[in-house]
C-alpha cells in the first residue's frame, strides 16, 4: 500500500494561474519535504516541515509556498507558475529525530504549464 | 551544503557485479551517506545508508572509504530491474532534523 500519496499524478495549469499540489502520508512521520525535479536532473529540495516548523531553502523562489494543516497532509502552492516551473514535484517524509530511518517518497506530480 | 559527484552513466552486464562510485570530499563528521535509486516515472527508492563502517543489506552493499571522502555502492549481481538512476546523497543535520542533498546521479544501464 502506498504510504506517501501524491495527487494528482499529472497536473496541467496555465501560465500565471495558481496551482496546488497535495501530499498525504500514512506513516505518521513528523518531517515532510518537497522537491522539484526537472527533466534529467536530480531532485532539488525546496523546503521542509519539521512538525509545524517551516524550513525554506535559501534559493527557493518566493513563488513557491507550502502549507501543512496537520501531520498527514502537506501542500505545495505555486502562486504564479511560469514555464520554468514545469517539473516533477516529489514529496517525501521521515522521522526527524530517528537517525536510521530513510526517507519515503511519493511517486510525484508532473506539472505542465501551458 | 556538502556536495557529491558521480559519473553520469555506467553500464553493466546482467548477473555481473556493479560498483557505483561517489565522491563527497566536503562531507562533515555527522553527515550520513545515503543511496537511493529512481526508476522512470517513480519517486526515489531507498537502497542503503551508512556513516563510517561498510554496510550490507538485501539490496546492496556500501563501502565507505576510511577518510569518508568517497563511497561505493555495490550491486552484487545486476539484473535488468536494477536499471535506474542511482543517487548518492548526504544527509545533513539542520534545525534539529535532517535534509538530504542529492548528487547528480548515475544512470545505470544493464545489458542482457
Amino acid at each position: 500500500d502506498a504510504m506517501v500519496i501524491q495527487n494528482p499524478r499529472y497536473q496541467v495549469t496555465q501560465f500565471g494561474k495558481p496551482v496546488t499540489l497535495s501530499c498525504s502520508q500514512t506513516l505518521n512521520h513528523n518531517v515532510m519535504y518537497w522537491y522539484q525535479q526537472k527533466s534529467s536532473q536530480a531532485p532539488k529540495l525546496l523546503f521542509h516541515y519539521y512538525d509545524k516548523d517551516f524550513n525554506n531553502e535559501a534559493d527557493t523562489p518566493d513563488n513557491f509556498q507550502s502549507r501543512r494543516p496537520n501531520t498527514s497532509f502537506c501542500f505545495l502552492d505555486i502562486r504564479s507558475p511560469g514555464l520554468g516551473d514545469a517539473a516533477m514535484y516529489l514529496c517525501a517524509t521521515n522521522f526527524g529525530t530517528v537517525s536510521n530511518q530513510p526517507q519515503h517518497f511519493g511517486d510525484g506530480t508532473r506539472l505542465s504549464i501551458l | 551544503d556538502a556536495k557529491t559527484t558521480q559519473p553520469n552513466s555506467m553500464e553493466s552486464n546482467e548477473e555481473e557485479p556493479v560498483h557505483l562510485p561517489c565522491n563527497h570530499s566536503t562531507i562533515s563528521g555527522t553527515d550520513y551517506i545515503h543511496w537511493y535509486r529512481q526508476l522512470p516515472s517513480q519517486g526515489p527508492e531507498y537502497v542503503i545508508h551508512g556513516l563510517t563502517s561498510n554496510v550490507n543489506n538485501r539490496m546492496a552493499s556500501l563501502a565507505i572509504a576510511e577518510d569518508r571522502k568517497s563511497s561505493t555502492l555495490i550491486l552484487h549481481r545486476a539484473t535488468l530491474r536494477d536499471a535506474a538512476v542511482y543517487y548518492c546523497i548526504l544527509r545533513e543535520t539542520t534545525s534539529g532534523t535532517y535534509k538530504y542533498i542529492f548528487g547528480t546521479g548515475t544512470r545505470l544501464k544493464v545489458l542482457a
